[in-house]
């Protein structure tokens, strides 16, 4: 079975930017969260869907949004892309949002902000 | 709020050595906790995790982590260190039993390198 799909790998844009990140769960997967990891650091918390709700959200700006389809893939948007926003943004997805729900991971899209 | 530490941001072992990476965390209810691994370029991929039950956790490639309440730790350790043992370790945690979804609180990481 496929794991945890992101796309792009990697993309370059520049300041005031805006981007769109996508990611395909496994499948049966209901769960989607996304992860920002800068580097030398841990992976943050962004954003939990599951059935499509918005089931939590970190401590990032509104310039961060994201939402989920009814086939369950997700999508985060960036708006207004700053220098800091470079990172590595990761993608997990579960069975469902409760917490024995293991989590796995996607590869990550690397994006750099010029 | 639950956070989570880990000591030690570069940790190197001689191949064949004990591996222990430290990890303290802080919740307010009885968490879930769980040690990943990152290798260069990859994204995270789960090693071991602790829900209820055993204290005692194995995982893969030969890791296991025992689960501390009175000292809020889970260390993970690895008897005999390999050179493909090198990599990025995260400890994580996660609100448990009491709610609040499966959101994981990382810590800051622990690179681990393995030499001959």
């Amino acid at each position: 079975d496929a794991g945890v799909t992101q796309s792009p790998t990697h993309l370059i844009k520049t300041r005031g930017q805006h981007v769109t990140l996508r990611c395909s769960p496994i499948s049966g997967h209901k769960s989607v969260s996304w992860y920002q990891q800068v580097l030398g650091q841990g992976p943050q918390f962004i954003f939990q869907y599951y059935e499509k709700e918005e089931r939590g959200r970190g401590n990032f700006p509104d310039r961060f949004s994201a939402r989920q389809f009814p086939n369950y893939s997700s999508e985060l948007n960036v708006n207004a892309l700053l220098l800091g926003d470079s990172a590595l943004y990761l993608c997990a997805s579960s069975l469902a949002w409760t917490g024995y729900n293991e989590q796995f991971f996607g590869p990550g899209t690397r994006l750099t902000v010029l | 709020a639950q956070s989570v530490t880990q000591l030690g941001s570069h940790v190197s072992v001689s191949e064949g050595a004990l591996v222990l990476l430290r990890c303290n965390y802080s919740s307010s209810v009885p968490p879930y906790l769980f040690w990943y691994v990152q290798y260069p370029n990859q994204g995270l991929q789960l090693l071991l995790k602790y829900t209820t039950g055993a204290t005692l956790v194995k995982g893969i490639n030969g890791f296991e982590a025992e689960f501390k309440k009175s000292e809020t730790s889970f260390h993970l350790t690895k008897p005999s260190a390999h050179m493909s043992d090198a990599a990025e370790y995260f400890c994580a945690v996660s609100p448990g039993v009491t709610g609040g979804g499966n959101k994981l609180t990382f810590g800051t990481g622990t690179q681990l390198k393995v030499e001959l």
